[in-house]
């Protein structure tokens, strides 16, 4: 079984439509992350949280919001999801410090499009 | 603020010649610096990284990035690619100071062709 799995793989969905992507994990990380990519941008962190009483924004948080409802499971949500939130989203996990300082651990990916 | 630049968007190579994948970061204090690699339908995986000590770091799959404090620079280079290295590559950079929040260059295609 995969160490940081999200659901769904993919989802087709309307303009306008509620829309949650979820993420959990069995590596017992404190810290996790929601990126986007999109073609020729690269990654861009969208929301993280180092433990379950802290969510902090990324760079690109506006039109999403996350729920950390466990130290094992991270959500995103679309609140009324627009076409240009169309791109593959990553769930991604890390350790504190030591010896794993940045080195993320990634789930397969979740494909939206928003239609 | 942290960024980081990759200079080079596709690059095309035939089997077993040498491949340089170029990155330049910014930053105004002490960073970390890694190279992650993106296989088709799959997640990123970690090449390898820089913390501190040796400035050329070697990684998985017989990868290596030198790090240059002075040129902000942090190449990934291997001598002899195959095939199975066609991937998307990229460069990321995180502050001491933020932990372990990183910022991800644009990303490489690497194609490696017969």
């Amino acid at each position: 079984d995969a160490d940081v799995t999200q659901t769904p793989r993919n989802r087709i969905t309307k303009t306008g439509k509620r829309i949650m992507l979820e993420c959990s994990q069995t590596k017992g990380h404190d810290r996790m992350y929601w990126y986007r990519q999109d073609p020729g941008l690269g990654l861009r962190l969208i929301y993280y949280s180092f433990d379950v009483k802290d969510i902090n924004k990324g760079e690109i948080s506006d039109g999403y919001s996350v729920s950390r409802q466990a130290q094992a499971k991270f959500s995103l949500s679309l609140e009324s999801a627009i076409p240009n939130q169309t791109a593959l989203y990553f769930c991604a996990t890390g350790a504190k410090t030591g010896l794993r300082t940045g080195e993320l651990f990634f789930g397969e990916g979740s494909r939206l499009t928003v239609l | 603020a942290q960024s980081v630049t990759q200079l080079d968007s596709q690059v095309p190579v035939f089997e077993e010649a040498p491949v340089e994948l170029r990155c330049n970061y910014s930053s105004s204090v002490s960073v970390y610096l890694f190279w992650y690699v993106q296989y088709p339908n799959q997640g990123l995986q970690l090449l390898l990284k820089y913390l501190s000590g040796s400035t050329l770091v070697k990684g998985i799959n017989g990868f290596e990035a030198e790090f240059n404090k002075s040129q902000t620079s942090f190449h990934l280079r291997k001598p002899s690619v195959h095939i199975s290295d066609t991937a998307e590559y990229f460069c990321a950079v995180s502050e001491e100071t933020s932990g372990s929040r990183l910022t991800f260059g644009e990303g490489t295609q690497l194609t490696v062709n017969p």
